[in-house]
């Protein structure tokens, strides 16, 4: 099955700076990418995501890239603001049966 | 709330005992998913549905665990002996089912606790 890694485990940035978080799959099948922020006690919700036949999406502050040679894909977060400050998950998964294979996430910490 | 929603939020069980958790999904979104997250891990797939169906589970989810969607609504994940090691925290996910459109949305989760 789909494996997903993900690193940096945690990551501490200076407000304002940039936060990249890289993930790696296995499975050259999938063809889905979202990210999903995680608060303390709060339900992981979506805030990107990029589909393969596409190599860059950008919302805003938060941008994804991806590269399906390599099987990897990164979240991009500029003007970080402590609000950002939160564990970030990717996944991948196929768009027939949109199971997702979640990373084991980063914590991301925006230092005031 | 308009999102999907799961009850209980919490749940304490005593190990050998039987446990019920419900889901119920953005009301027009066709496909359910149960997940499991420990801490400091990412959410794992246990099994999902389209419709009233269960399309696939998880090697993870063991003859103990039991998923329905009767009326391809609301679906429950039982339980039974629950042992420690069941302590997690069960997540419901629910999408629609079209094409270009996979995003699949959380609920916030039960917790259970096996002592």
């Amino acid at each position: 099955g789909e494996n997903v890694e993900q690193h940096p485990s945690t990551l501490s940035v200076q407000e304002g700076d940039s936060a990249v978080i890289k993930c790696t799959y296995s499975d050259s099948a999938s063809n889905y990418f979202p990210w999903y922020k995680q608060e303390l006690g709060k339900r992981p919700q979506l805030i990107i995501d990029i589909r393969s036949n596409v190599g860059e999406k950008k919302d805003q502050r938060i941008a994804v890239t991806l590269n399906k040679t390599a099987k990897h894909f990164s979240l991009h977060i500029t003007e970080t603001q402590p609000e950002d400050s939160a564990v970030y998950f990717c996944a991948a998964g196929g768009v027939g049966n949109n199971r997702l294979a979640f990373g084991k996430g980063n914590q991301v910490v925006v230092i005031p | 709330d308009t999102g999907v929603s799961q009850d209980p939020r919490h749940k304490i069980t005593k190990r050998g005992q039987n446990v019920t958790f419900r889901c119920d999904p953005i009301s027009e979104h066709n496909r359910l998913y149960w997940y499991r997250q420990t801490l400091g891990q990412g959410p794992e797939f246990l099994t999902y549905f389209q419709n009233e169906a269960q399309l696939e589970k998880s090697r993870l989810l063991s003859d103990r665990f039991s998923a329905e969607r009767p009326k391809g609504s609301f679906s429950t994940l039982e339980i039974q002996r629950t042992e420690q090691g069941d302590s997690a925290m069960y997540l419901c996910a629910s999408s629609l089912s079209r094409q270009g459109a996979t995003e699949a949305f959380f609920g916030q989760g039960t917790r259970l606790t096996v002592v």
